[in-house]
């Protein structure tokens, strides 16, 4: 059974960095792709980054320059990391994994994890 | 690429034909795919590139389209229909539209 679980601090001050972590069970990382996609409140959605198969990363250029996107695939685990936070990055934080022909379509989701900036 | 969806609110009664519509600021090359959001709840993958329907989703949800323009119709409108739907490309980046609010008259 395909799972995805997001776990991080709900509350991160401005300026500060969301470190967030993806706990992946029923598929492997290393022939799955994971993304990252956050939901302001709200709002729509807005594609973030993503770990590729092969382990390359692709990043939103909106976001590129404040975004990590890494894993430790014998923890089976994806983690995000953005510096800078501000008001504007409050959302709900959801990671996705892409397989197989649907290399770049998200077909499994995270519960999602609700970050708030504020001091 | 962007995605406009329209309209943002659908309101429709149950049993009714509803087609929803995603318009690309390019050519999308039919990497299009839908995703329905119940209220509290992560996306759910409906249709994938362009028309494709994803396992264990009802047959009365479909896709079309080229080029620009894409549709997703609802063939006979259910009460567990009531969601916000997002289309997303993938053809050049990833992007997603805003998204169209469906609910029941």
């Amino acid at each position: 059974q395909v799972q995805l679980k997001e776990s991080g601090p709900g509350l991160v001050q401005p300026s500060q960095t969301l470190s967030l972590t993806c706990t992946v069970s029923g598929f492997s990382l290393t022939s799955n792709s994971v993304s990252w996609v956050r939901q302001p409140p709200g709002k729509g959605l807005e594609w973030m980054g993503a770990i590729w198969s092969g382990g390359s990363t692709d990043y939103n250029s909106a976001l590129k320059s404040r975004l990590s996107i890494s894993r430790d695939t014998s923890k089976s685990q994806v983690f995000l990391k953005m510096n800078s936070l501000q008001t504007e990055d409050t959302a709900i934080y959801f990671c996705t994994r892409s397989s197989g022909q649907l290399y770049y379509v998200m077909d499994a989701w995270g519960q999602g994890a609700s970050v708030t900036v504020s001091s | 690429i962007q995605l406009t969806q329209s309209p943002s609110l659908l309101s429709a009664s149950v049993g009714d034909r509803v087609t929803l519509s995603c318009k690309g600021s390019q050519n999308i090359n039919n990497y299009l795919a839908w995703y329905q959001q119940k209220l509290g709840e992560a996306p759910k993958l409906l249709i994938y590139n362009t028309n494709s329907l994803q396992t264990g989703i009802p047959s009365r949800f479909s896709g079309s389209g080229s080029g620009t323009d894409y549709t997703l119709t609802i063939s006979s409108l259910q009460p567990e229909d009531v969601a916000t739907y997002f289309c997303y490309q993938y053809n050049n980046g990833f992007t997603f539209g805003s998204g169209t609010k469906l609910e029941i008259k």
